[in-house]
């Protein structure tokens, strides 16, 4: 079983649409969470942090649910400009200073 | 831009060979992590130095090592080069503490032929 673990996708959506990535985690001990960006051919660039109470950051919504070692990324109203590879990264637990990085989802938005 | 550079951007090799790839970290990061990303795939950790000394390291075999250097910069050696090390190679600077946000550096991308 891989560490973490995201939705294959690719996600094809329309402008305007809500669309939400999954992520699992293995590692109960894991301590940080979050999700990054990654353009084509580009480096990953954070997208925001996520926190057991949940964050939201404009159009962006996530949460973490550490009972079921689960993360999702929420995208309301989606923009053309929100096409990417979504990564999940966990940080830290047992293995020490780790970072792990799921596999990425691939999003297209069309106008 | 993040402030992480990376040198060189693009490097083609063959296989046998010893590659050295090196980043410099943004200004007051003192922990700097490398990454292995290939194609399709999401970015692989192989370690992480802090303070010159490395202090994590993913499932990577000894051929690949690296250094810290006082500045904070680092190299990421690999010798006996295979054709499944072609990928592109991410190097990420941070302060060590946890939540902490990475900055990716634009990445090496190696070619073994």
């Amino acid at each position: 079983r891989k560490e973490v673990e995201q939705d294959p996708g690719p996600f094809n959506v329309p402008e305007g649409a809500t669309v939400a990535f999954n992520c699992t985690y293995s590692n109960s001990a894991s301590q940080s969470f979050f999700w990054y960006r990654q353009d084509c051919r580009k480096e990953p660039k954070l997208l925001m942090s996520v926190y057991s109470s949940g964050n939201e950051d404009g159009r962006f919504t996530a949460q973490l649910n550490r009972a079921s070692q689960y993360i999702s990324l929420l995208i309301r109203d989606s923009k053309l400009s929100d096409s990417a590879t979504y990564l999940c990264v966990v940080w830290g637990g047992a293995g020490g200073f780790k970072t792990i990085f799921g596999a990425g989802t691939r999003l297209f938005v069309k106008a | 831009e993040t402030g992480v550079t990376q040198s060189p951007t693009h490097l083609i090799k063959t296989r046998g060979q010893q590659v050295t790839l090196r980043c410099s970290s943004q200004s007051g990061h003192n922990t700097v992590s490398w990454y292995q990303q290939a194609l399709g795939q999401g970015p692989q950790f192989i370690f992480q130095y802090y303070r010159e000394e490395e202090n994590g390291r993913g499932n990577f075999p000894p051929r690949f090592s690296g250094l810290q250097f006082p500045n904070y910069s680092s190299e990421l050696n690999v010798n006996a080069l295979e054709l499944d090390d072609s990928a592109l190679y991410l190097c990420a600077s941070s302060l060590q503490r946890p939540n902490v946000t990475q900055y990716f550096g634009p990445g090496t991308r190696l070619t073994v032929l």
